[in-house]
């Protein structure tokens, strides 16, 4: 069986801080992960994935998450918050099934 | 990149009528489609997986007969509620994957908000 956990259903920071949202999975098989980003009334938008060609992944909009084996961990971070980052986040794991496995989500909120 | 579109992005109806939401890829073929529902502040429920040709497969719990899915292109799939009522008020998100995708990687429509009066 498949599972995602995102530890923080809330995250608060300040404009400028450091962003770093959990995901810890759990998979009999060697793991497909996705971070996306769903915007207030919209669909989910790719922010990065994971594939095993590398452990350090970049994504888009200055997203950055590291797969973590030891761990089952695909931690989520941003170096600098911007207001225009806060969003809801959700981690997404793929195995052999074509169906997705989501988190629960966590908000990102930006404070000033 | 892979797009996928959804109309309407809203609909309201009254309480006993039937809504269709369409789902489209608007620049790959996807024998593949999906269909979610997401309650405000939930994560995704995935409802079904549309198959081209063939009869979708409804996740526990989904009724079949209320929520019609029919995948009859390699770019286009409807949702249809029947017989709405208020419980069925929701944000519907479709999704697609590319066949052969080794990542199973989907890609999402932008959402249909339905509020049944």
């Amino acid at each position: 069986a498949q599972s995602v956990t995102q530890l923080g259903s809330h995250v608060s920071v300040s404009e400028g801080a450091l962003v770093l949202l959990r995901c810890n999975y759990s998979s009999s098989v060697p793991p497909y992960l996705f971070w996306y980003v769903q915007y207030p009334n919209q669909g989910l938008q790719l922010l990065l994935k994971y594939t095993s060609a590398a452990t350090l992944v970049k994504g888009i909009n200055g997203f950055e998450a590291e797969f973590k084996k030891s761990e089952t961990s695909f931690h989520l971070t941003k170096p600098s918050a911007h207001m225009s980052d806060a969003a809801e986040y959700f981690c997404v794991l793929t195995g052999t099934a074509s169906k997705l496995t989501f988190g629960t989500g966590t908000r990102l909120q930006v404070t000033l | 990149g892979a797009v996928v579109s959804q109309h309407p992005s809203w609909v309201i109806c009254k309480s006993g009528t039937s809504v269709k939401i369409e789902c489209r890829s608007l620049d790959f073929q996807a024998t593949t489609m999906f269909w979610y529902r997401q309650f405000p502040k939930q994560s995704l429920m995935l409802m079904a997986t549309s198959n081209e040709g063939s009869k979708a497969t409804y996740e526990q719990g989904v009724e079949k007969d209320k929520f019609l899915i029919n995948h009859a292109s390699l770019t286009l799939s409807t949702l249809t509620v029947t017989s709405a009522h208020p419980e069925d008020s929701s944000f519907y998100i479709c999704s697609a994957s590319i066949p052969g995708d080794l990542y199973n990687e989907q890609f999402f429509g932008p959402g249909t908000r339905l509020t049944v009066l």
